[in-house]
């Protein structure tokens, strides 16, 4: 079963809306990812990080790789209809190559 | 391709049938995975592909479970006897390099659907 914890489940927001998710583990990660999935698609990739407190965005996306390297969260700024979807909080061990996946967030957009 | 290419999207098993899902990993990649997505939950590992290498197996549910990857490039996921909780979608993913570091990524293909009735 999943060994990430990401909350929250689901979000129904505002257009416009700023969103924030996280996801946190009792086990130290090396690698935190971010993926969108879209119904009847695959994951998709949004932000990487390879290093403890890194910061990174990549437009309206910014994510942080917690200085414990047990959380990260992410969080989208100005929201539109097309972020809607499921987002994927996902870590790599140390010398793994294994994603371990959370539940996922369902983000819902109100335009 | 441009991507990794799964075959079939969908397919509708009988209960006890066998099924063989298809995986063309980007051209040149040396890793790949193939995960399991139960509705409503994150991808599940099921196993590693270092080229034709089977790495790590510790993710297959029973013995049911079979992949293999022979000329370390396109890879199969067999499974025998199907069952209703087999039911999910089966995605396949691929990377350049052996470890996840700056620039280098996973990408994954858009699943290929099975229930089983």
């Amino acid at each position: 079963g999943q060994q990430l914890n990401q909350s929250p489940q689901s979000m129904f927001i505002q257009e416009g809306e700023d969103v924030s998710m996280n996801c946190t583990s009792s086990s130290i990660f090396n690698t935190w990812l971010w993926y969108k999935q879209d119904p009847g698609e695959g994951p998709v990739l949004l932000i990487a990080l390879y290093k403890a407190g890194e910061l990174t965005s990549n437009g309206r996306l910014t994510a942080q790789f917690g200085i414990t390297r047990k959380d990260s969260f992410l969080n989208i700024s100005a929201s539109i209809p097309s972020d809607v979807g499921i987002y994927f909080c996902a870590g790599v061990r140390e010398y793994g190559n294994k994603l371990v996946f959370g539940a996922g967030t369902i983000l819902r957009v109100k335009s | 391709g441009a991507g990794v290419s799964q075959s079939p999207r969908y397919k509708v098993a009988k209960r006890g049938q066998d099924v063989a899902l298809r995986c063309d990993p980007i051209s040149g990649h040396v890793s790949l995975f193939w995960y399991q997505q139960a509705l409503g939950q994150g991808p599940e590992f099921l196993t590693y592909f270092q080229n034709e290498a089977q790495l790590d197996k510790s993710g297959l549910p029973s013995d049911r479970f079979f992949a293999e990857r022979p000329e370390g490039s396109v890879s199969t996921l067999k499974i025998q006897r199907t069952q209703q909780e087999d039911s999910a979608v089966y995605l396949c993913a691929s990377s350049f390099p052996t470890l996840i570091r700056p620039g280098n990524t996973i990408y994954f293909g858009e699943g290929s659907w099975l229930t089983v009735v």
